[in-house]
């Protein structure tokens, strides 16, 4: 089993679509949690970082359930300009060893 | 540009050549970061420096792979005699320790492609 998983995917949705993806994680241990946008072809950006409060950044929302070992990632009001793969990132609890999901890809329709 | 920059940008070989990439941070970050990244796949940590110092390797990065960052600065990452398995995109990222609680954030470059024929 993977130390990160996520769903899949492609999820292909329509413009204004609301879309959520789901990340598990094995170390229980695991101390800081994130999520990352790759378009094709380009580096991983920041889109936020997960907080156990759960956080929110405009029309996007993550959550941290530790119980369960699950982070989420929630876009509403999706537009063609969040077509990309979204990683689900965990940081170990030692070091400064970040690992990463393999993604899933979001195609968001006109 | 102030960001992460990282030279060649693509790189052909043939197997059994050594190669060997740059990577220039942001100028205040003192962590940097190397990750491997294949089609269809998040980046697979590699190695990490804070400042000159490599603190961390992953089992991935055999005998074969050593990264240097000598003045704390840009670091260069040598795959000698390379083979097939060894095409992917090398990513380089850079962070600046806060120290402060915060999270610091990982600011990656746009990476080098190596094709090993």
């Amino acid at each position: 089993r993977k130390e990160v998983e996520q769903d899949p995917g492609p999820f292909n949705v329509p413009e204004g679509a609301t879309v959520a993806f789901n990340c598990t994680y094995s170390n229980s241990a695991s101390q800081s949690f994130f999520w990352y946008r790759q378009d094709c072809r380009k580096e991983p950006k920041l889109l936020m970082s997960v907080y156990s409060s759960g956080n929110e950044d405009g029309r996007f929302t993550a959550q941290l359930n530790r119980a369960s070992q699950y982070i989420s990632l929630l876009i509403r009001d999706s537009k063609l300009s969040d077509s990309a793969t979204y990683l689900c990132v965990v940081r170990r609890n030692y070091g400064q060893n970040f690992v990463f999901g393999p993604g899933t890809r979001l195609s968001v329709l006109p | 540009d102030t960001g992460v920059s990282q030279n060649p940008r693509h790189k052909i070989t043939k197997r059994g050549q050594n190669v060997t990439f740059r990577c220039d941070p942001i100028s205040e970050h003192n962590r940097l970061y190397w990750y491997r990244q294949t089609l269809g796949q998040g980046p697979e940590f590699l190695t990490y420096f804070q400042n000159e110092a490599q603190l961390e390797k992953s089992r991935l990065l055999s005998d074969r792979f050593s990264a240097e960052r000598p003045k704390g600065s840009f670091s260069t990452l040598e795959i000698q005699r390379t083979e097939q398995g060894d095409s992917a995109m090398y990513l380089c990222a850079s962070s600046l320790d806060s120290s402060g609680g915060r999270e610091d954030t990982q600011y990656f470059g746009p990476g080098t492609r190596l094709t090993v024929l």
